[in-house]
């Protein structure tokens, strides 16, 4: 079945630095989405990424979908303390049944200390 | 406009015992998705509805079953509750059968 790796697990930043989250997949995607969830929060949705190559900015954050389409990162630059959370990542279904569904890679625990 | 919005928030049952938990989707959202996130863990699949008919099932024992109504909300029941099955259960909604999913806050189920 299609597995999802995504690391790292945990990482501790000072306000001010740089955070980067990678997400690989075993298979070929045929899009990717990147979702936060903060602490005792719900997961929301980031950013959906389709093309190969792809790169898109959010102020601060940069995602990427790599040429081949099996992997993906999250680049956060200068974190503040509101980018506390856990990031993400969610790949379609490869196929067959379940056609919505989407497999959530285990998540990067990011906190930033002021 | 109201979110995706999820009932009960938090619950307590003992091993045994049968939940159900109940789910209102973005309104003109017509698929409702529902995962179980164990704590430390992304969360895993468990249905999927679209317009009322199951589209999709995780991995999940037949002690788990959902359904989707008319107005488009969705029940998830377990029955024969045991411990591992102290979770967040999480309820998702999008307008079509995929794409961006929109969360509800969640209801914590606690099996003692």
């Amino acid at each position: 079945g299609q597995q999802v790796m995504q690391i790292p697990q945990y990482q501790h930043v000072q306000e001010g630095e740089d955070f980067t989250t990678y997400c690989n997949s075993s298979t070929t995607l045929s899009n990717i989405q990147w979702y936060k969830q903060r602490p005792g929060g719900h997961p929301v949705f980031l950013i959906q990424l389709v093309k190969s190559g792809e790169v898109k900015k959010q102020k601060r954050l940069t995602f990427q979908f790599g040429e081949a389409k099996k992997n993906s990162s999250l680049h956060i630059t200068a974190t503040q303390t509101t980018d506390v959370g856990t990031y993400f990542c969610a790949l379609p279904n490869a196929g067959g049944t379940s056609y919505g569904k989407l497999t959530f890679g285990q998540g990067t625990i990011l906190t930033v200390h002021p | 406009d109201a979110g995706v919005t999820q009932s009960p928030t938090h619950l307590i049952k003992t091993r045994g015992q049968h939940v159900t938990l109940r789910c209102s989707p973005i309104s003109g959202h017509k698929s409702v998705s529902w995962y179980q996130q164990v704590l430390g863990q992304g969360p895993q699949f468990i249905f999927q509805y679209y317009e009322k008919e199951e589209r999709g099932r995780g991995n999940f024992p037949d002690r788990f079953s959902a359904r989707q109504f008319p107005n488009y909300s969705s029940e998830l029941n377990v029955n024969a509750l045991l411990l591992g099955d102290s979770a967040l259960y999480l309820c998702a909604s999008s307008y079509g059968p995929t794409g961006e999913l929109f969360f509800g806050e969640g209801s914590r189920l606690t099996v003692l």
